[in-house]
């Protein structure tokens, strides 16, 4: 089956705790991205990566990281998680950029 | 910034109705519009795509782009409960970044 896995699904850590959200694609999709949702803001992008070892700001990067090291994998990394990281993200992946993106279950992170 | 403006809503529409959902985004160089449809703890799924001027259809569903007023909507027809959700509008512009409206709730009374 054709999917975006994620995990953990659910997460309560607390202040700079480092963690680690895995994300992966079974599609053999280029285009990956880690978004982040907040009541009233919608889905934000945290970052993308075009391809493998390709990667990129998005319009709320601060506080993340991430890594390409696979095609199939693109890991969300918080060095330092605080509270104002507690969020429901999600990682999608399309075929291309500009092709329509395919999301994962979520991860609801609460960071205490 | 880049925005991609949605009335929140909640609009609500009778059953059978027709929904119209609306979409702005401040891009002139965005070259690719979709619809997501996002049910209360799920992940968003897409709905329609379309990337040229004019309307496009698939089923109950018509998409309409209009890149000179940069606007673009998403028409439901015969509207059933099953089609209350939140409904994202994303836009893919410059910079292969891609941005998402807040999302409009749409609830439909049976």
């Amino acid at each position: 089956e054709a999917q975006v896995t994620q995990n953990p699904r659910y997460l309560i850590t607390v202040t700079g705790k480092k963690l680690t959200v895995t994300c992966s694609q079974n599609m053999n999709h280029e285009y990956m991205s880690w978004y982040r949702q907040d009541p009233g803001l919608g889905l934000r992008q945290i970052y993308y990566s075009m391809n493998v070892e390709v990667t990129d700001k998005g319009d709320v990067p601060e506080g993340y990281k991430v890594s390409r090291k696979e095609k199939r994998n693109f890991p969300l990394i918080l060095e330092s998680p605080s509270p104002n990281q507690t969020s429901l993200y999600f990682c999608a992946s399309s075929l291309s950029w500009e092709n329509e993106q395919f999301f994962g279950p979520g991860t609801r992170l609460t960071v205490l | 910034q880049k925005e991609v403006e949605q009335n929140s809503g909640p609009l609500s529409v009778p059953e059978g109705a027709i929904a119209s959902l609306n979409c702005t985004y401040s891009d002139r160089g965005s070259q690719s519009f979709f619809w997501y449809r996002q049910y209360s703890g799920k992940s968003p799924e897409l709905i329609m795509s379309i990337y040229s001027n004019g309307d496009k259809e698939d089923g109950r569903f018509t998409a309409q782009l209009n890149k000179a007023s940069q606007y673009v909507s998403l028409l439901i027809r015969d509207s059933q409960p099953s089609d209350s959700a939140t409904y994202l509008c994303a836009v893919y512009g410059g910079g292969f970044k891609t941005i998402f409206g807040a999302g409009t709730r749409l609830f439909v009374k049976a």
